[in-house]
C-alpha cells in the first residue's frame, strides 16, 4: 500500500517564526489533503491539493504530483498554530486516505 | 447538523463488553467513513459508506467489529468483546471533496 512519510517529527518554533513541513509519498495520489489536529483533538482540513498550489491566509500548499511530494509552509506562526499537522492521500474514495504519522508543532510566545 | 456530531465522547470499557459509537454526519452528506487513530499515530481508515451500502469495510481490524447506517444517516460502530487493544479515538468523517471530522470517540479498555 501507499506509505506516507512527514517531516520533521517535531518542530519547536518562536512566535513569528516560519516554518515548511514535508509530505512525500511512496506512489501516486489522486487526493492529497492537510489537517490540523489541535491539542482538544478536533482534525480540521486546511487544503485539498492533489497538485498545483494553494493559499488561505498565512498557511500555503504546494503540492508537486508527479514528484510524490507536498509541502506546507506556515508563516508568521502563532501560539494557536500548535498541534499535529497531517498529510494524507489516497486513490480510492475521497475519504479513503492514508495518513502520515504527523509533524508535532509547538509555537512558544 | 453543522458538523459532524459524535458520541459518546468518552468511553470506558471492561474487557470483553460491547461498545456501540454513534456518529451523526453533517446533512446531505452521502458519504461516511469511520476511521481509528491510535495515541501518538495518524488516522487509520476502517470503513466507509455511501448512504446505507457499506462499499468498503477493509480496514475494520477483526469480525468483532461492525458498522452499520441503515437509513443512510447515523451511523454505528459496534465493537464485541472489546479488547484492551481496540483502546483508541474512533473517528467518523463525511466528504464534500474535503473530510470533514468529529470530535472522536475515545475508547479506554481496561
Amino acid at each position: 500500500g501507499i506509505q506516507v512519510e512527514q517531516s520533521p517529527p517535531d518542530l519547536i518554533l518562536q512566535e513569528g517564526a516560519n516554518s515548511t513541513l514535508r509530505c512525500n509519498f511512496s506512489d501516486s495520489v489522486n487526493n492529497l489533503q492537510w489537517f490540523h489536529q489541535n491539542p482538544w483533538g478536533q482534525l480540521i482540513n486546511l487544503f485539498y491539493i492533489p497538485s498545483g498550489t494553494k493559499q488561505n491566509g498565512r498557511l500555503s500548499a504546494t503540492t508537486v504530483a508527479t514528484e510524490r511530494y507536498s509541502l506546507l509552509y506556515i508563516s508568521s506562526s502563532q501560539t494557536t498554530d500548535s498541534g499535529v499537522y497531517f498529510c494524507a492521500g489516497g486513490r480510492g474514495s475521497q475519504g479513503n486516505l492514508i495518513f502520515g504519522k504527523g509533524t508535532k508543532l509547538s509555537v512558544k510566545p | 447538523g453543522a458538523g459532524v456530531s459524535q458520541s459518546p465522547r468518552y468511553k470506558v470499557a471492561k474487557r470483553g463488553q460491547d461498545v456501540a459509537l454513534r456518529c451523526d454526519p453533517i446533512s446531505g452528506h452521502v458519504s461516511l467513513f469511520w476511521y481509528q487513530q491510535a495515541l501518538g499515530q495518524g488516522p487509520e481508515f476502517l470503513t466507509y459508506f455511501q448512504n446505507e451500502a457499506q462499499l468498503d469495510k477493509s480496514g475494520l481490524p477483526s469480525d468483532r467489529f461492525f458498522a452499520e447506517r441503515p437509513e443512510g444517516s447515523v451511523s454505528t460502530l459496534k465493537i464485541q468483546r472489546t479488547q484492551q487493544e481496540d483502546s483508541a479515538v474512533y473517528l467518523c468523517a463525511t466528504v464534500a471533496g474535503e473530510l470533514f471530522f468529529g470530535e472522536g470517540s475515545r475508547l479506554t479498555v481496561l
